[in-house]
């Protein structure tokens, strides 16, 4: 199984504030995934990166960027956070497969955001 | 259109019984995958069960077991002999699109809870 990491667990800031979430993962895997997901709702695809330097947004419009200057570090940055960004941050990563559609995502514990 | 439809928000079941958790998808695609994932309320993404378009048999993996209809488009999860340590939101996914990136598509969960 992937190792997975996500840091920190749980952030509770001010308006205005930048932030960054970390995310980063030891299996050397090329694809990896931001979701954004509300208390007992689906995961919502907001950004995604197929290797370094290669970074693309999801389905679901997100006022946050990422980078990928290295393929074990993936990190999520909110310049100004509002209380609409308030959600749980899950990051994931896959190896790609021999038939595509069954790679499988190794997700991370996420990060709990609360902007007050 | 919603592509991944779970009609039940939540279920309840008594221990050491079968639950079944529904899970209809609408796609156009011939080829694609479907996923199911568990979220305790720690809340990680645990990796369930995977059955690809076309496989023919259903997916089965140790008390989980998928129940693929194709023509009907539903892709429902079976747990036999439920345990208390199921008590989770429940996810199905379908990944598509081969030319888009195949991403990761979730349903809206479904919440199980094992009674004793």
């Amino acid at each position: 199984e992937a190792d997975i990491y996500q840091t920190p667990r749980y952030l509770v800031i001010g308006t205005g504030k930048k932030i960054t979430l970390e995310c980063s993962q030891t299996m050397g895997h090329d694809k990896m995934y931001w979701y954004q997901q509300d208390p007992g709702m689906e995961l919502h695809l907001i950004h995604y990166s197929y290797g370094v330097n290669s970074t693309e947004k999801g389905d679901l419009s997100s006022e946050s960027t990422v980078s990928r200057i290295r393929t074990e570090h993936f990190p999520l940055t909110l310049e100004s956070a509002r209380p609409s960004h308030t959600s749980q941050y899950l990051c994931a990563s896959s190896i790609p497969r021999p038939g595509w559609a069954n790679e499988k995502l190794f997700f991370g514990s996420g990060t709990q955001l609360s902007v007050l | 259109a919603q592509k991944i439809t779970q009609t039940q928000p939540g279920m309840f079941v008594q221990e050491k019984e079968a639950v079944t958790l529904d899970c209809t998808y609408d796609t156009s695609d011939q080829s694609y995958g479907l996923f199911w994932y568990k979220q305790p309320s720690s809340g990680e993404m645990i990796f369930l069960i995977y059955q690809g378009s076309y496989d023919e048999q259903n997916a089965t993996e140790g008390r989980y077991s998928l129940n693929f209809q194709k023509a009907r488009k539903s892709a429902n999860l079976v747990i036999s002999a439920s345990q208390l340590g199921d008590s989770a939101m429940y996810f199905c996914a379908m990944r598509e699109g081969y030319n888009q990136g195949g991403k990761l598509i979730f349903g809206q969960g479904t919440e199980l809870s094992v009674k004793p």
